[in-house]
């Protein structure tokens, strides 16, 4: 089973701000299967890159991911208000899918 | 426009049992395989189960014996019998859509359903 570790745990910045959130895996991810998925309290997860880094359909271009073999980014350019929230990166590569354990992006 | 809709969570006691549903609508159902994905309160996302478009499953090794996806594809709808049900089994269970066949993420989610197992 491939291990995913996202750093760090809580990022603290202010609207505006750069964030860029970190994704190890334990072995390589097969074919960049990397996505990222945005949760907001009390609602369901929502994918925003695939692919390590294709958008998905209504995703702002300040979300942008990166990345191939072991390490991923995902990289919000300009923080809005709406983008406080847990990021979550899961890799599908290989079986069993799994996730990492989530970045908090907190409002400074 | 794609939804998933889950149904059938709920309070029950540690070795019972309970029937999750999703339906499902707004693209062909049959076309697509969907997994079962869980989250322990406060804690992150597991990968329960999945169902390819023709019937063929995979479980994580915590729910192996216990738990049974299936689908009716004349229905639209995803199930998960849950029986032996643990405490460790307490989360919010979520459908969700695999977008291509194979090696697939989620490019939609249900709003999920809450199963509570507790005396």
């Amino acid at each position: 089973e491939i291990v995913l570790t996202q750093s760090p745990a809580t990022l603290s910045l202010s609207p505006g701000e750069r964030a860029t959130l970190s994704c190890g895996a334990s072995q390589s991810v097969s074919s960049s299967n990397l996505a990222w998925y945005q949760q907001k309290p009390g609602l369901a997860p929502r994918l925003l890159i695939y692919d390590a880094s294709s958008r998905a359909t209504g995703i702002p271009d300040r979300f942008s991911g990166s990345g191939s073999g072991t390490d991923f980014t995902l990289t919000i350019s300009r923080l809005e208000p709406e983008d406080f929230a847990v990021y979550y990166c899961q890799q599908y590569g290989s079986s069993p899918r799994t996730f990492g354990q989530g970045t908090k992006v907190e409002i400074k | 426009e794609v939804q998933l809709s889950e149904s059938g969570g709920g309070l029950v006691q540690p070795g019972g049992s309970l029937r999750l549903s999703c339906a499902a609508s707004g693209f062909t159902f049959s076309s697509y395989a969907m997994s079962w994905v869980r989250q322990a309160p406060g804690e992150g996302l597991e990968c329960v189960s999945a169902i390819t478009g023709s019937g063929t499953s995979y479980y994580a090794d915590s729910v192996k014996g216990r738990f049974t996806i299936s689908r009716d594809n004349s229905k639209n709808t995803l199930y998960l019998q849950m029986n032996s049900l643990r405490a460790e089994d307490t989360a919010a269970y979520y459908c969700a859509k695999h977008a291509v066949t194979g090696r697939s993420h989620f490019d939609y989610w249900g709003q999920g359903t809450l199963v509570t197992v507790s005396s």
